[in-house]
């Protein structure tokens, strides 16, 4: 059974620009969630969608969106890029609505790093 | 606002020796604790989670200590081997459906 893969595996954009980040979750699990990774700032919780709909949200600008489409797969947005915005970006599946608690694990992929220049 | 604060931020192990993480949270409403183990290059992997009705838990030679009435957990690694070397994430939320909020890490070296 495969993992929950990202693509791109690495992306290098420039201030201003606008940046996709795509996530398909394992088979089956219809829960995903985005994180950031940082060494300065840790793991952090994006957004979680589930069945299309976005159920959580971080303490994230606008300028992070994203959404989920009918088979799971996961999309993530940034827009006006900024410096700061550098990090691994991973995204995490589950099988039902209460991803991350004892009856639903969460599995994440390998991330996404971005680099902004 | 960190609301789960991990300790320390690194330590290096010999070879059998014993690794210990702490974990102090804030809000009383987390009611599971997870705790993610991390390879360089690799995302966070769920490696064992305790909820606060039990004070401890242990797989293999890993162990989660947990004191409701402080409000800590901790993260014990017996018998410690270069393979555990990696970086080691507690984290916390509401059984009810919620985000996870991880603690900052602890890079954990296991020196042969």
């Amino acid at each position: 059974k495969a993992g929950v893969t990202q693509t791109p595996r690495y992306l290098i954009k420039t201030r201003g620009q606008q940046v996709t980040l795509s996530c398909s979750p394992i088979s089956g699990h219809r829960s995903v969630s985005w994180y950031q990774q940082t060494p300065g700032q840790g793991l952090q919780f994006l957004f979680e969608y589930f069945s299309e709909t976005q159920r959580n949200k971080g303490n994230f600008p606008g300028r992070f969106s994203g959404r989920q489409f009918s088979n799971s797969r996961s999309e993530m947005n940034v827009s006006t890029l900024e410096l700061g915005d550098s990090a691994l970006y991973l995204c995490a599946s589950s099988l039902g609505i209460f991803s991350g608690t004892a009856n639903e694990k969460l599995f994440f992929g390998s991330g996404t790093q971005l680099s902004v220049l | 606002q960190q609301q789960v604060k991990q300790s320390p931020q690194s330590l290096i192990v010999q070879k059998g020796g014993i690794s210990i993480i702490n974990c102090a949270y804030e809000n009383t409403a987390f009611d599971y604790f997870p705790w993610y183990q991390q390879f360089p290059g690799k995302g966070p992997a769920l490696l064992i989670a305790i909820r606060p009705d039990v004070s401890e838990k242990k797989e293999g030679r890993f162990t989660i200590s947990f004191n409701k009435s402080a409000k800590q957990f901790s993260l014990h690694i017996m018998d410690s081997q270069p393979g555990d070397s990696a970086t080691y994430f507690c984290a916390a939320t509401k059984a009810a459906g919620n985000k996870l909020t991880f603690g900052g890490g602890t890079r954990v070296l296991v020196k042969p």
